[in-house]
């Protein structure tokens, strides 16, 4: 079956590093990515998607890959600040379905 | 324009009883997706309506149900209520099925004592 799995459950960073979060999935070759930021208690809020024909996606300070061949997606934040702190989650297209969604990666951003 | 919402906010709940979640999506959106977070799991699919029809489930038992009404709010019912059901339920809507952001309501937390 397919799996997603987020390289860690938490990262820990100093403000105005680059934060880079990793998405490996097996089993698969999704259309698509997605990437999604959660604070605690609340929904996920949509943030990039990029599609398997495209290498890279920008949007301000984030950046996602999308490498078919290794089954990887990276998230970058550049020039990160505390605000930045909250738990990443990738997600998937399955055909047919819905989105399959990792367990996501906590990142904090200390000042 | 109005986001996702949904009610109630929270939810506690007695083992074996029956609850009810309810989910308006963006104006516009026709599908919406039902998710489970329970702590410690990540989100996992729960149902997918969309145009009033279930477009596919997950992997949860049959006691979890849903219904789309016309006016594409849905409903997310739980029968015979465990323990292990605790969990925020996240409700997101889209446009034109999957292959579009989600976005996704603030939650109902329910609590199964």
């Amino acid at each position: 079956s397919q799996k997603i799995e987020q390289n860690s459950e938490a990262l820990n960073i100093q403000e105005g590093k680059t934060a880079t979060l990793t998405c490996n999935y097996t089993n698969y070759s999704p259309a698509y990515l997605q990437w999604y930021r959660q604070d605690p208690g609340r929904g996920p809020v949509f943030l990039l998607l990029i599609r398997e024909n495209e290498k890279e996606k920008r949007k301000e300070r984030l950046k996602v890959t999308f490498d078919t061949t290794l089954k990887q997606s990276l998230f970058h934040i550049t020039a990160s600040q505390p605000a930045d702190s909250a738990t990443y989650l990738c997600a998937l297209e399955r055909a047919g379905t819905a989105l399959i969604f990792g367990k996501g990666t906590t990142l904090s951003v200390s000042s | 324009e109005a986001g996702v919402t949904q009610s109630p906010t929270h939810l506690i709940k007695t083992r074996g009883q029956q609850a009810t979640l309810r989910c308006s999506p963006i104006s516009g959106h026709t599908s919406v997706y039902w998710y489970q977070q329970a702590l410690g799991l990540g989100l996992q699919f729960l149902l997918w309506y969309d145009e009033g029809e279930e477009r596919n489930r997950g992997n949860f038992p049959p006691r979890f149900s849903g219904r789309q009404f016309p006016n594409y709010s849905s409903e997310l019912n739980v029968n015979a209520l465990e323990l292990e059901d605790s969990a925020l339920y996240l409700c997101a809507s889209s446009l034109e099925q999957v292959l579009n952001e989600q976005f996704f309501g603030p939650g109902t937390r329910l609590t199964v004592l």
